[in-house]
């Protein structure tokens, strides 16, 4: 199945500063999409991106594909307290949703 | 109320016991899954199913099983071949390929213990 790779880990943030995180594939992706679990929460369906090139905004989160459609990438400004949690990356292909091992997001107020 | 309802939110067992994690949706989605997440790890795949009657392995399958008898029912068994069971586990639905919506919806999770 296809595999996504996701990259930090882990993001600690100083509340107001931006942070960027990237989902990669060594494989064409027909679209990916990207979750928010909270702490002690479970996944929350956030968007999907399906063209080239795509960008899509959400208040303070920019979600963008790439032009080979093989990463994607979330950036978020002036990241606040409500931002913590865990941001999963996900790829629809062989009739299944394979998810990347995320990227765990902690704010410093 | 629809949704994923997912039961019960906390289980405890001891080691060598099978266990079965209830599944129930009313979405009317045709496709569900089963992730297992453990701390500090992503999700991944255990077992999904695209119509009743019919699934498949995922990822992680040895020392589970399930079952799709209804459309709106997908029990997770864990057996005592699975040698490392405790974990959060997450089921989930999505409405159809066909229809292009392919976001998933997530239920509460149980979080199972082995002891």
């Amino acid at each position: 199945g296809q595999q996504v790779m996701q990259i930090p880990q882990y993001q600690h943030v100083q509340e107001g500063e931006d942070f960027t995180t990237y989902c990669n594939s060594s494989t064409t992706l027909s679209n990916i999409q990207w979750y928010k679990q909270r702490p002690g929460g479970h996944p929350v369906f956030l968007i999907q991106l399906v063209k080239s090139g795509e960008v899509k905004k959400q208040k303070r989160l920019t979600f963008q594909f790439g032009e080979a459609k093989k990463n994607s990438s979330l950036h978020i400004t002036a990241t606040q307290t409500t931002d913590v949690g865990t941001y999963f990356c996900a790829v629809v292909g062989d009739y299944k949703l394979s998810f990347g091992a995320g990227t765990t997001v902690t704010v410093r107020a | 109320d629809g949704g994923i309802t997912q039961s019960p939110k906390y289980l405890f067992r001891k080691e060598g016991q099978n266990v079965t994690l209830s599944c129930e949706q009313n979405l009317n989605h045709d496709a569900m899954y089963w992730y297992r997440q453990d701390p500090g790890q992503g999700l991944r795949l255990i077992y999904y199913s695209q119509i009743v009657n019919d699934f498949q392995k995922g990822d992680i399958a040895e020392g589970y099983s399930v079952s799709r008898e209804k459309k709106e029912s997908f029990p997770l068994t864990v057996t005592s071949a699975q040698k490392n069971p405790t974990a959060f586990y997450l089921c989930a639905t999505q409405i159809d390929r066909a229809s292009g919506h392919t976001e998933a919806f997530f239920g509460q999770g149980t979080r199972l213990t082995v002891v």
